[in-house]
């Protein structure tokens, strides 16, 4: 079965940091785009990273930008997401998401973790 | 970045049809199209239909989704009660290089 499983939220107060992981089970993570989308209590889903198959490219949401870091280790079948200088505002339930392109399908968000919280709170 | 334009909330009586809109600009939606995702409180999303407007593996035929200029659709026929959640659009902006969300439809079966 396929499986993504965040970790690394937790309390962390403002101007602090926090790194995440999403591990992969029953596949391999070097096959897909990886995305991290997160979402803060009550409110929508906001997508704040991708990063393409080597994890040469990257690509954030201008809320992010400078702070955050995409990273992955394929041969650990593991993302990582280093959050620099916590806002108020990062306070959310972060997912990470693998993109599916087979076939015809121009992509899709196919595969979600349950999440892990992140709470910024002095 | 903009997102997405829904409406916050639609309701519709069982067995009823819902079409659900997303709107956005010649380059997120008009592009490649959207993809829709449905979500229960406290649950993560799950993909309903891909870019091209396939659905994803398991989803009912009750459910499809479509794509005119700058708006695209989601429509649910033979509303059941399970099917009261969450309705999000999401598509990758290739001017901006950003995927974007709709602020998501919360759909209320009566």
């Amino acid at each position: 079965e396929l499986h993504l499983v965040e970790s690394g939220g937790g309390l962390v107060q403002p101007g602090g940091s926090l790194r995440l992981s999403c591990a992969a089970s029953g596949f391999a993570l070097s096959g897909f785009e990886m995305h991290w989308v997160r979402q803060a209590p009550g409110k929508g889903l906001e997508w704040i990273c991708y990063s393409s198959y080597s994890g040469s490219t990257v690509y954030y949401a201008d809320s992010v930008k400078g702070r955050f870091t995409f990273s992955r280790d394929n041969a650990k079948n593991s993302l990582y997401l280093q959050m620099n200088s916590l806002r108020a505002d990062d306070m959310a339930l972060y997912y990470c998401t693998r993109e599916d392109k087979g076939g015809n399908t121009n992509g899709g968000f196919d595969i979600w973790g349950q999440g892990t919280m992140v709470t910024v709170s002095s | 970045q903009a997102g997405l334009t829904q409406p916050p909330s639609v309701s519709k009586g069982l067995r009823q049809t819902a079409t659900l809109t997303c709107t956005g600009t010649r380059n997120n939606v008009g592009d490649h199209g959207p993809i829709w995702l449905q979500q229960y409180q406290g649950h993560p999303p799950k993909l309903l239909s891909y870019r091209n407007n396939n659905r994803s593996s398991g989803i009912s035929e009750r459910f499809s989704a479509s794509r005119s200029g700058n708006t695209a659709s989601l429509t649910i026929t033979g509303l059941q009660p399970e099917d009261e959640a969450d309705y999000y659009c999401s598509a990758w902006d290739s001017s901006l290089s950003v995927w974007v969300f709709g602020g998501g439809t919360k759909l209320t079966v009566l």
